[in-house]
C-alpha cells in the first residue's frame, strides 16, 4: 500500500515551453501533497504544499506564477513549470500524506531544459 | 529555522562492516524523524520513522536512534552489503510544520 506515482519520469524540453508533471496517490486519498526539488548532490528542498481543493502554499523564494500547482482531487496533484529555462532543470519529487504524519514519495521526474 | 546536517557526506566500506550514519538538527521541537534511502536518479524509500516520544526503531539490519534533546539521530547498518550502496537521507518534521526538512544525505558505497 501507500504507492505514489509520478509522470513523466523524465522530460526534455526547449527553453520557453511549459511542462506538466503529475503526482498520483494510487491506493489512498492524499489530503496533502508536497512538491520538492533536488539539485545534484543537494538535499530535497520543499517548493510548495497543496491541500485538495485549495490554493497551494509556496515556500519563500519559489515563484507561484512560474510553478503552478493544482490539487484538483484527493489522488492527483500537478506541477506545471511555465516558460521553463535551463536553470529549472532539476529532479522534482512529490510526496503525499493521507491523515497521519507519514509522507510517501513518488519516484521523481527528471526535467532537462535545453 | 530548522537545519538538518548529515555526517559524513560520503562513506566507503568493505562488505560485512557495521556502520553508523549521523544526523543532527538544530531545533529539538520535532514531531518525528525519518530516514530514507535514495538510489541514483530515483525517488525516496522510507526506511524508518521515529516519533518524537520514541528512542529507536529497528527494521532488519537497520536501527535508528533518536536523542531529541541533543538534536541527534543515528542510523546503524549491520553487516553491510553491496546492495546497501545508496544515499541515505535524514528528515525531520517540525511540530509547527507540515513538511519534512531534509539533510543533504550520506552517500554510502559498500564494496564486495
Amino acid at each position: 500500500g501507500a504507492v505514489v506515482s509520478q509522470h513523466p519520469s523524465r522530460v526534455i524540453c526547449k527553453s520557453g515551453t511549459s511542462v506538466k508533471i503529475e503526482c498520483r496517490s494510487l491506493d489512498f486519498q492524499a489530503t496533502t501533497m508536497f512538491w520538492y526539488r533536488q539539485f545534484p548532490k543537494q538535499s530535497l528542498m520543499l517548493m510548495a504544499t497543496s491541500n485538495e481543493g485549495s490554493k497551494a502554499t509556496y515556500e519563500q523564494g519559489v515563484e507561484k506564477d512560474k510553478f503552478l500547482i493544482n490539487h484538483a482531487s484527493l489522488t492527483l496533484s500537478t506541477l506545471t513549470v511555465t516558460s521553463a529555462h535551463p536553470e529549472d532543470s532539476s529532479f522534482y519529487i512529490c510526496s503525499a500524506r493521507e491523515r497521519g504524519d507519514e509522507q510517501f514519495f513518488g519516484p521523481g521526474t527528471r526535467l532537462t531544459v535545453l | 529555522k530548522q537545519e538538518v546536517t548529515q555526517i559524513p557526506a560520503a562513506l566507503s566500506v568493505p562488505e560485512g562492516e557495521n556502520l553508523v550514519l549521523n544526523c543532527s538538527f538544530t531545533d529539538s521541537a520535532i514531531y518525528n524523524l525519518q530516514w530514507f534511502r535514495q538510489d541514483p536518479g530515483k525517488g525516496l524509500t522510507s526506511l524508518l520513522l521515529i516519533q518524537s516520544s520514541q528512542r529507536e526503531q529497528t527494521s532488519g539490519r537497520l536501527n535508528a536512534s533518536l536523542d531529541k534533546s541533543s538534536g541527534r539521530s543515528t542510523l546503524y547498518i549491520a553487516a553491510s552489503q553491496p546492495g546497501d550502496s545508496a544515499t541515505y537521507l535524514c528528515a525531520v518534521l517540525n511540530q509547527a510544520g507540515t513538511a519534512l526538512i531534509f539533510g543533504k544525505g550520506t552517500t554510502l558505497s559498500v564494496s564486495s
